[in-house]
């Protein structure tokens, strides 16, 4: 199936370091998504982005909608032990097909 | 109900089975989606229900059948399934967003082991 590229596929960081990540395509996209899954459960959504240029913050996330529409990027700042997870990026390519990126694994240690 | 809920959590089923997994949500979404994710892997996008109608199948193998009896309701159904059809398999239901797109909510998925 069709996925997005995701990087980096993990990272291994100490708690208190900011963390990024970013999602590319060859297609363009009206909306872009950020969920985190945690092991054994559904995709929660953090940060919705809807418009080409668009910043958007949830609490210490933030995140941006590139102006190609082909990338967005995450930002997680001041990392926590409970951000441990698999983020994915999602892309929504028409009204009813959404698709995922690769995703990254983040491991935080304290 | 801000929620999507899937049951069963768990199914273990032979290869010889027919067994269905179930998708409720009441928040008055009107597209709802079949996902599957292997360990390790990302969803990967099985079938789209919009307005009770079928609108997408990723050419997803007939032992796999979804029925959408309501706006509420989604299920799909498995027969004689594949060791390697093991797998999450995960329920989304779409909302407006806000006046540019769409958000996706999902469930906590059915943990599906085949024998």
């Amino acid at each position: 199936g069709q996925q997005l590229n995701q990087s980096p596929q993990s990272m291994f960081i100490q708690e208190g370091e900011d963390v990024s990540m970013n999602c590319t395509s060859s297609s363009i996209f009206n909306t872009w998504l950020w969920y985190k899954q945690d092991p054994g459960e559904g995709p929660v959504l953090l940060i919705a982005l809807y418009k080409a240029g668009e910043l958007t913050s949830n609490g210490r996330l933030t995140a941006q909608f590139g102006i190609t529409r082909k990338d967005s990027f995450l930002n997680i700042s001041a990392s926590i032990p409970s951000d441990v997870g698999i983020y994915f990026c999602a892309g929504q390519l028409n009204t009813d097909k959404l698709i995922f990126g690769t995703g990254t694994r983040l491991q935080v240690f304290p | 109900d801000t929620e999507v809920t899937q049951t069963p959590k768990h199914l273990v089923m032979g290869m010889t089975n027919k067994k269905s997994l179930k998708c409720e949500q009441h928040m008055g979404h009107r597209a709802m989606y079949w996902y599957k994710q292997k360990a390790k892997k990302p969803p990967e996008l099985m079938f789209v229900y919009s307005y009770e109608k079928l609108s997408i199948n990723e050419s997803v193998p007939s032992r796999f059948s979804p029925e959408c009896p309501n706006s509420s309701l989604l299920n799909l159904h498995l027969h004689a399934l594949q060791p390697e059809d093991s797998a999450l398999y995960l329920c989304a239901s779409r909302y407006r967003g806000g006046p540019f797109g769409y958000g996706y909510t999902f469930g906590s998925g059915t943990r599906l082991t085949v024998v």
